[in-house]
């Protein structure tokens, strides 16, 4: 198994361009989410699906969507990118959210950079 | 899901055991105490969860206090490679799968 892969590893944007970032897993986890690490920070919570079809906010939703229209993907867009969206972001999946003690496992990290 | 209180460093000398503790003092009867550590920019990395019991795995053991009101990660006996920033999360378990990490602790292991 490959685990949970983002792409790209690396982004600049200029203010105003959209992206989509990529996320995958290949282990079957129903649960899949999206953080975002800034500096000196713990990770917050922008999005999370509990399946494919269904997607919920987290802790800092704004100016992101998501969808989630295969088990296997959970990408993450920018509809139009800002300096304050700057940051580390990271994709987690887990088994299932009725699985009491299961890990997330998360991916390397997409370093994004808006200019 | 309860907030937790970590101090914000710690040091340990290579080849001791590295104690890191964990205050949550909220905690419901069905949530669960979470140990994760981040390695300088990498995703973070599960190390283990307990409910009420002491638990422990090949990475580490962890200690919680009978009110469970506080825990403490054990790792018996730290290398470099353990220097990483730990985070201490509670969460209800089979019912939610959102993580709320704090700043966490970060540990330094010394030679």
């Amino acid at each position: 198994n490959a685990g949970v892969t983002q792409t790209p590893k690396f982004q600049v944007l200029k203010t105003g361009q959209s992206m989509t970032l990529q996320c995958a897993q290949d282990m079957n986890h129903e649960y899949m989410s999206w953080y975002r690490q800034d500096p000196g920070m713990g990770l917050r919570l922008i999005h999370y699906s509990v399946g494919a079809g269904i997607t919920d906010q987290g802790e800092v939703p704004n100016g992101y969507n998501v969808s989630r229209s295969t088990t296997e993907d959970f990408p993450l867009r920018l509809l139009s990118a800002a300096p304050s969206q700057t940051s580390v972001y990271f994709c987690a999946s887990s088994y299932s959210k009725f699985s009491v003690g299961k890990e997330q496992y998360f991916g390397p990290g997409t370093r994004l950079t808006v200019t | 899901d309860a907030k937790t209180t970590q101090p914000p460093s710690m040091d340990c000398a290579e080849g001791r055991a590295a104690n890191l503790p964990c205050n949550h003092s909220t905690i419901s009867g069905n949530e669960y105490v979470y140990w994760y550590r981040q390695i300088h920019s990498q995703g973070p990395q599960y190390i283990i969860h307990g409910l009420k019991n002491n638990e422990t795995n090949e990475m580490a053991s962890l200690i919680i206090t009978e009110d469970r009101k506080s825990s403490t990660l054990i790792l018996p006996h730290a290398t470099l490679r353990d220097t990483a920033v730990y985070y201490c999360i509670v969460r209800v378990g089979g019912g939610s799968e959102k993580l709320v990490f704090g700043k966490g602790t970060k540990l330094t292991v010394n030679p």
